[in-house]
Formats: structure tokens, sequence, C-alpha cells
């Protein structure tokens, strides 16, 4: 079946760090690839998104690129702010179920000032 | 600002109560689903209304009753719950049911049963 696989959190940075929250999936076909953060207290928003292989999604400085070949979207930023403290969900939806989005156990972030 | 609105924003209820979540979005979309969510857990789908018709249901308990009153609005209604269903309850909704991978959430009613 379908599934996504994130790094086990939490994960503590010191403020202009080096992030890289890696995912990897299992799917049939070709899904689409997401990142959502969850910030305390709130729901969940979608950070960025990739549709295809080589596809670089990116938003808010953070970036993701869709490898096929190593069947991963690890999401990267050049360097972190205290305010990227959240809980950050890589997800997928496959074309045979659309209508349903699979979300990793999602991986804690923490930064340090 | 979230352009999903839940209400209430915290509610606590007892094992006989009943009582109802609501949701609502002014974007067109038409799609909107229920999810509940543990502490340092994803959010677990349990509907999907597509065009203002039910098209999932995970398999939730019948203590739980979704209602889709029209295309903007999503009800979650809530009687003889457990202790073990308080949770984060979220909403969300998607221009439509295949573009389920870009969801707007909002910012979730947090329940407490006792």
């Amino acid at each position: 079946g379908n599934s996504v696989t994130q790094m086990e959190g939490p994960v503590t940075l010191s403020e202009e760090a080096f992030l890289t929250i890696n995912c990897t999936y299992t799917a049939t076909g070709y899904p689409s690839l997401f990142w959502y953060v969850q910030y305390p207290g709130e729901g969940l928003q979608l950070l960025l998104k990739a549709t295809k292989a080589d596809d670089k999604g990116s938003n808010k400085g953070f970036e993701a690129t869709y490898r096929k070949e190593t069947t991963s979207f690890h999401l990267e930023k050049g360097s972190v702010q205290v305010s990227d403290s959240a809980v950050y969900f890589c997800a997928l939806t496959a074309y045979s179920s659309a209508s349903k989005i699979i979300f990793g156990s999602g991986t804690r972030l923490s930064i340090r000032p | 600002d979230t352009e999903v609105t839940q209400t209430p924003k915290h509610l606590v209820m007892g094992m006989t109560n009943k009582k109802s979540l609501k949701c609502e979005q002014h974007m067109g979309h038409r799609a909107m689903y229920w999810y509940k969510q543990k502490a340092k857990k994803p959010p677990e789908l349990m509907f999907v209304y597509s065009y203002e018709k039910l098209s999932i249901n995970e398999s939730v308990p019948s203590r739980f009753s979704p209602e889709c009153p029209n295309s903007s609005l999503l009800n979650l209604h809530l009687h003889a719950l457990q202790p073990e269903d308080s949770a984060l309850y979220l909403c969300a909704s998607s221009s439509a049911a295949s573009e389920a991978g870009e969801l707007f959430f909002g910012e979730g009613s947090r329940l407490t049963v006792l």
C-alpha cells in the first residue's frame, strides 16, 4: 500500500542552522507529494508541493525535490529561524486514491535562539 | 487568517451529552473533510463530503454523525462519546475531492470528554 516515512523527531537546531528533514514514500504509480506545517495551537498549512518527478517545491525559504529514483522528498532550509519551530508532516496522494491524503508521522522541529 | 472557521475552539462534554462542532468555508470549495488528531500524531481522516454528499466514511463509530447542510457548512454531531474520543478535531476543505492533497485546514476544535 501507499505510505510515508519521515525521520523521527524532535529535531533541535540553533538559529541560522541548515535544516534537513528526511521523507521517503512507497506508492504505486506517480504520487503527488506535499509538506504541511503545524504551528503550536493551529491547524495544518500546506507548505509546498510537487506533482511529478524532479519537480522542486519551494515556499518561505523551504525547498523539497521529488526524487523518484530514491522515492524521497526531503525538506530543506538554508537558515532556520525561531519562528520555524513547528511540526512538519510529509504527505502524498496517489492517483488511485486522489481523495485521500496519507500523512507521515510528523517531525517536531525546535529552533534555539 | 484562516479561511476555514471552526467553532467552538474548545469543548468539554460528559459522556451523556450531545454537542456539535461546526465548520464554515467561503472559498467555493466542493469537498470538505473531518479529521481527528491525537497529541503528537498526524491527522486521521474521518469523513469526506464531495458536492454535499458523504463520499468517504473511514469506519467511524456512529456516535460521530456528520452533516453537510450546504456547500459552505460542515457539522459533526457528537453523542455518547468516550474519554478516548478526546482529541483535536480538524475541518478541512479542498477545491474538489480529487484535490485532497491541497487542503485548507481550520484551527481545530479541541474536545475533552469527561
